[in-house]
C-alpha cells in the first residue's frame, strides 16, 4: 500500500486559499487519491478524489502532477468552519484497499 | 437518505461487561466498515464487510466481535475490554459500484470509555 506523508499542521486566515500537499512516492498504477475532512468528535467526510491532472468540485480542487508522486488539495477562500483535520488516502478502490488513513493535516483557520 | 447512524453516542463500560455498538445505513451500500480512532490519531481500520460477509479483519483481538445481520445493519459486540480500548468507534459504508470509487460515508461514532 502506498504510504502517504502530509504536514502535521497548517495555519491560515479567513479568505485565503489553502494548499495541503500529500506525498505518495510509491503510488501504484491503479491507485486513486482521496481526501477526507474530519471535525472533532465527528466521522470523516469525503471531499474529493482523483487519479491524475486536476479535479474540481464545489468545495475543493485536487491537483495531481504527471508522475502522481504527490497531490495538492486546494481549498479556496477558507472560513473559520474549515478548521479541521484533512486526510489523504491512496489506494486501489477496485481492490478494496483505500482504507488506510495517513497522519492527517490539522488546519487552523484564524479570523 | 445519505446518513449513517450509530448508537449509542456514548458508552461507559467496565472490563467485565458485554455491550454492543450498532450501525445502520439505508443507502443500499453493500460494504460496511468498523474503524477505531484514538485521540489526535487517524482512524484505524478494524473490520470490513462486503455483501454481508467479513472480508477484512485487521488482526483485531477477539474481544471485539463484528456481526452483519443484513445489508443495512452492522454490530460490534464488545466483551472483556481493556482501558486502552477506550476510543471513538466509527462505522462507515460504501458502494463500490458508485461513480465515486470507494467513497465512504461515516457515522458520527460511538465514544467508548472502558473503566
Amino acid at each position: 500500500l502506498a504510504k502517504t506523508t502530509q504536514p502535521i499542521s497548517m495555519d491560515s486566515y479567513e479568505g485565503q486559499e489553502v494548499n495541503i500537499t500529500c506525498s505518495h512516492n510509491n503510488i501504484a498504477t491503479n491507485d486513486y487519491i482521496t481526501w477526507y475532512q474530519q471535525f472533532p468528535s465527528q466521522g470523516p467526510r469525503f471531499i474529493i478524489q482523483g487519479y491524475k491532472t486536476k479535479v474540481t468540485n464545489e468545495v475543493a480542487s485536487l491537483f495531481i502532477p504527471a508522475d502522481r508522486k504527490s497531490s495538492t488539495l486546494s481549498l479556496p477562500r477558507v472560513s473559520l468552519s474549515d478548521t479541521a483535520v484533512y486526510y489523504c488516502l491512496v489506494g486501489d478502490p477496485g481492490a478494496g484497499n483505500m482504507l488506510t488513513f495517513g497522519g492527517g493535516t490539522r488546519l487552523m483557520v484564524k479570523p | 437518505d445519505t446518513e449513517v447512524t450509530q448508537t449509542p453516542k456514548h458508552l461507559v463500560m467496565g472490563m467485565t461487561n458485554k455491550k454492543s455498538l450498532k450501525c445502520e445505513q439505508h443507502m443500499g451500500h453493500r460494504a460496511m466498515y468498523w474503524y477505531k480512532q484514538k485521540a489526535k490519531k487517524p482512524p484505524e481500520l478494524m473490520f470490513v464487510y462486503s455483501y454481508e460477509k467479513l472480508s477484512i479483519n485487521e488482526s483485531v483481538p477477539s474481544r471485539f466481535s463484528p456481526e452483519c445481520p443484513n445489508s443495512s445493519l452492522l454490530n460490534l459486540h464488545l466483551h472483556a475490554l481493556q482501558p486502552e480500548d477506550s476510543a471513538l468507534y466509527l462505522c462507515a459504508s460504501s458502494q463500490p459500484a458508485s461513480g465515486r470509487a470507494d467513497e465512504q460515508f461515516f457515522g458520527p461514532g460511538t465514544r467508548l470509555t472502558v473503566l
